[in-house]
């Protein structure tokens, strides 16, 4: 079964860090672009960032550009976002999804990331 | 990069048609043949149900149909099942990726 299971979502101050780790399993990971995709509290989908099947070429939202890292490691099957200088504005559900012809085709089931003091 | 506009809800009978419309600019929608739409039921995790503006992926049924026109991309919904109703949103390439703000759809 193809699947991608995120985590490393929580509570962050305004300021601090984390970092997201998404698990893909059941299809052959390094094959494929990979992004993240994120939804504020009652709002819609944002794109955040996507990744070239090597790493070679990465790609961000204007708002994250300079705070956030996207990458992989294509041994362990995994995708990461490096979530720095967070500000309450990231407060979302962050999705990993595999990228393919420019959509979004397979989705995890998202972690929550909360920045708030 | 300004999000795409898509009419806040829509809504339509069982059995109906609905279409939703996603209109970006020259710069996005009308530039690329590569609009995305996507289904979102609550608390559940997106699906894909059209890319290229009107290929279906394996799986998903043919009473979803998309299409494009100048800056507008539009998805189809026919014969509507109660289980259709859920967000809906359009995506398109536009040098980076831009999401359209979402349709709630009603089956009544």
């Amino acid at each position: 079964e193809v699947q991608l299971v995120e985590s490393g979502g929580g509570l962050v101050q305004p300021g601090g860090s984390l970092r997201l780790s998404c698990a893909a399993s059941g299809f052959t990971f390094s094959s494929y672009w990979m992004s993240w995709v994120r939804q504020a509290p009652g709002k819609g989908l944002e794109w955040v960032a996507n990744i070239k099947q090597d790493g070679s070429e990465k790609y961000y939202v204007d708002s994250v550009k300079g705070r956030f890292t996207i990458s992989r490691d294509n041994a362990k099957n995994s995708l990461y976002l490096q979530m720095n200088s967070l500000r309450a504005e990231d407060t979302a559900v962050y999705y990993c999804a595999r990228f393919i012809r420019e959509a979004f085709d397979i989705w995890g089931q998202g972690t929550m990331v909360t920045v708030s003091s | 990069q300004s999000a795409l506009t898509q009419p806040a809800s829509v809504s339509g009978s069982p059995g109906q048609s609905i279409t939703i419309s996603c209109t970006g600019t020259s710069s996005d929608v009308g530039s690329y043949n590569l609009v995305s739409w996507y289904q979102q039921h609550p608390g559940k995790a997106p699906k894909l149900m059209i890319y290229e503006v009107s290929k279906r992926p394996s799986g998903v049924s043919n009473r979803f149909s998309g299409s494009k026109s100048g800056n507008t991309a539009s998805l189809t919904i026919s014969g509507l099942q109660a289980e259709d109703e859920a967000d809906y949103y359009c995506c398109s390439y536009a040098g980076s990726r831009v999401f359209g703000g979402g349709t709630k759809l009603t089956v009544l």
